[in-house]
């Protein structure tokens, strides 16, 4: 398995501003993947984050609210722009090693708290 | 639709007992099921299934798939308090995509 760190770990942001969260794998991997956990649902996936390329977004996710970054392969970035309650949310990036490798491993989370 | 549905939503059980979970499918380009626990924020990984019938086994949680009822089941014998968690079950399908079930919140207590 890898090893995720994500930053920051929590945060409380005011209505209309947006908050950077960053993913660091300790190894590369070829898929990144950031999933959005809203209380008490389950996880969705927001979109695909493609090293050199932009990003693969699911349907109901748009690149001008939440766009994404990857320059490399151990490192990507969430943006949550002009936030609003709705936006309150845990956060989780999760990576694959290739794609022979089914299991994905996730990091430690961001709890988005939106006042 | 693809979808993945968890039976209970949730659980309560005292020490000791035996629990099973419930996990059912229905997706298209099915590659694997997958268990995870959930503690507080990170989902942490418990079994990956692909095989019918091939029950994989990790200390007192063990796992089978039913690739033709489309359905698996996660067991935990002998249950601690330190069981207590989300469990979450996904499906990954089409294009490496996870569909995530809500989850069976399990509550074990002493």
């Amino acid at each position: 398995s890898a090893v995720i760190s994500q930053k920051p770990s929590r945060d409380i942001c005011q209505r209309g501003t947006s908050l950077t969260i960053q993913c660091q794998v300790d190894s590369q991997v070829t898929m990144m993947f950031w999933y959005r956990q809203q209380p008490g649902q389950s996880l969705t996936l927001i979109a695909t984050a493609n090293q050199g390329s932009e990003a693969t977004y699911e349907s109901g996710f748009v690149i001008d609210k939440f766009p994404i970054s990857r320059p490399n392969l151990t490192f990507s970035t969430l943006t949550v722009s002009n936030m609003s309650p709705e936006d309150s949310s845990i956060y989780l990036c999760s990576v694959a090693r290739d794609r022979a490798e089914y299991e994905q491993y996730f990091g430690p989370g961001t709890r988005l708290t939106v006042t | 639709e693809d979808k993945v549905v968890q039976s209970p939503l949730s659980l309560v059980v005292h020490e000791g007992d035996t629990v099973t979970l419930n996990c059912s499918y229905e997706v298209t380009n099915f590659r694997s099921l997958l268990w995870y626990k959930q503690e507080k924020k990170a989902p942490t990984f418990l079994f990956m299934l692909t095989s019918s019938g091939i029950e994989k086994k990790s200390g007192r949680l063990s796992s089978i798939l039913d690739k033709k009822e489309l359905f698996s089941i996660l067991n935990i014998t002998a249950t601690q308090t330190g069981d207590s968690a989300v469990y979450l079950c996904a499906v990954d399908g089409k294009n490496y995509k996870y569909i995530f079930g809500t989850g069976t919140r399990l509550k074990v207590s002493a």
